[in-house]
């Protein structure tokens, strides 16, 4: 099976960049994904990247990928209180995800 | 955008009892949903791939006879959990696909989840 592991806890302050790491085992996946989920609501899907991209940029989030390492990590630059939640990170096929267990940011003032 | 509705949000009931808990699309139609089961601090599981008019497939360890799974129709699954025991007790999510997307990346809409509580 696949397995995907990320921390548990980030604190940021905010205005300061978060960075949230992910390593997954499976090399076979053609997209790996970073969700996001606010307390009440289904996870909602942030960004992904193509396995054979190193870095993809989305306005103030970069998603790295070091597919060596099968390392993923997500930059959110200037960081706000609405980024208060959790993040997933994900990979799979055919729309079969593996996620890991969810990295909480917190954001303090 | 895609929006999936789940009922109910929460849920507390007597062990032995049976539970049901609905999955909606609101504004797609959803050939294929899946059923996810998250522990406090644990990622989310697949536990079964439902497909409109057809029988669910199961994942490896899930109990087919204990979670019911239906999909009737191209907006709504029901995830019924029989003889509910306290260790059934968790986030129960789903999501769903949506039929007119067919681009390569995952198009899974996720509902808010339903947590359920065995006592």
């Amino acid at each position: 099976g696949e397995d995907v592991e990320q921390s548990l806890f980030l604190s940021v302050r905010e205005g300061d960049s978060s960075v949230i790491n992910c390593t997954y085992t499976d090399s076979s996946s053609t997209y790996l994904y970073w969700y996001k989920q606010e307390p009440g609501a289904g996870l909602q899907l942030l960004t992904y990247i193509f396995s054979n991209m190193d870095m993809k940029q989305d306005q103030r989030l970069t998603v790295l990928l070091n597919k060596k390492d099968k390392h993923l990590s997500l930059r959110i630059a200037d960081t706000q209180t609405g980024d208060s939640a959790i993040y997933f990170c994900a990979e799979g096929e055919d729309y079969k995800l593996s996620f890991g267990a969810g990295t909480t940011v917190t954001v303090r003032a | 955008g895609a929006v999936v509705s789940q009922h109910p949000s929460w849920v507390i009931c007597k062990s032995g009892t049976s539970v049901k808990i609905e999955c909606r699309s609101l504004d797609f139609q959803a050939t294929t949903m899946f059923w996810y089961r998250q522990f406090p601090k644990q990622s989310l599981m697949l536990m079964a791939t439902s497909n409109e008019g057809s029988k669910a497939t199961y994942e490896q360890g899930v109990e087919k006879d204990k979670f019911l799974i239906n999909h009737a129709s191209l907006t709504l699954s029901t995830l019924t959990v029989t003889s509910a025991h306290p260790e059934d007790s968790s986030f129960y999510i789903c999501s769903a696909r949506d039929r007119k997307v067919t681009t390569s990346t995952d198009t899974q809409y996720f509902g808010p989840g339903t947590r359920l509580t065995v006592l």
